[in-house]
């Protein structure tokens, strides 16, 4: 079945400043890799998504670029606020079955 | 609109018991999903509702776990003889489109 390896774990960046958060897939046939945001006692929250046929997608500050060859996407915040801090997770999917990565712990510091 | 609700949103009970864990999707999102998510990991994959048929259920981890959509809109989580080992936060989620899933805010379990 399908594995998502996702790091770093937890990363602390500067307000204002870029954060970057990578994740790979194992299964070639998954084509739908959606990233979460998730606040304490919340459940995760869809922040943005990219399907295998586009390369690169953007809204305002988050971005999302898919590498299909090396099996690989990865989520760009910039402008990073404290509002920005929680813990994200990237997916892969094959039709409805999605499987998750393990979660990074993002602290935007003021 | 209304997104995914849950409830309760938290369940304390004793080890061995029954609890039943209710999810209320998006209003017309025909696929419903259960999820197991324990402390510091990611979202587990528990069962998979397409209308009232489960679809997938290759990831409930042993037959004390049970899920119903019996209608097709609400569904229920079933855990019988609950063990701690069964604590952690049940998630679901559900989708109109294939693989845009929507999540509920979870109910806690915890087995005592």
């Amino acid at each position: 079945g399908e594995n998502v390896e996702q790091h770093p774990s937890t990363l602390s960046v500067q307000e204002g400043d870029s954060a970057v958060i990578k994740c790979t897939y194992s299964d070639s046939a998954s084509n739908y890799f959606p990233w979460y945001k998730q606040e304490l006692g919340k459940g995760p929250q869809l922040i943005i998504d990219i399907r295998s046929n586009v390369g690169e997608k953007k809204d305002q500050r988050i971005a999302v670029t898919l590498n299909k060859t090396a099996k690989h996407f990865s989520l760009h915040i910039t402008e990073t606020q404290p509002e920005d801090s929680a813990v994200y997770f990237c997916a892969a999917s094959i039709a409805n079955d999605m499987r998750f990565g393990a979660g990074t712990r993002l602290t935007v510091k003021p | 609109g209304a997104g995914v609700s849950q409830t309760p949103s938290n369940k304390v009970t004793e080890k061995g018991k029954y609890v039943e864990l209710r999810c209320d999707p998006i209003s017309g999102h025909t696929a419903l999903y259960w999820y197991r998510q324990s402390l510091g990991q990611g979202p587990e994959f528990l069962i998979y509702f397409q209308g009232t048929g489960a679809a997938d259920d290759s990831g409930l981890p042993n037959d004390r776990f049970f899920a119903v959509r019996p209608e097709g809109s609400v569904s229920t989580l079933k855990i019988q003889r609950t063990e701690r080992g069964d604590s952690a936060v049940y998630l679901c989620a559900s989708s109109l489109i294939v693989g845009e899933q929507f999540f509920g805010p979870g109910t806690r379990l915890t087995v005592l």
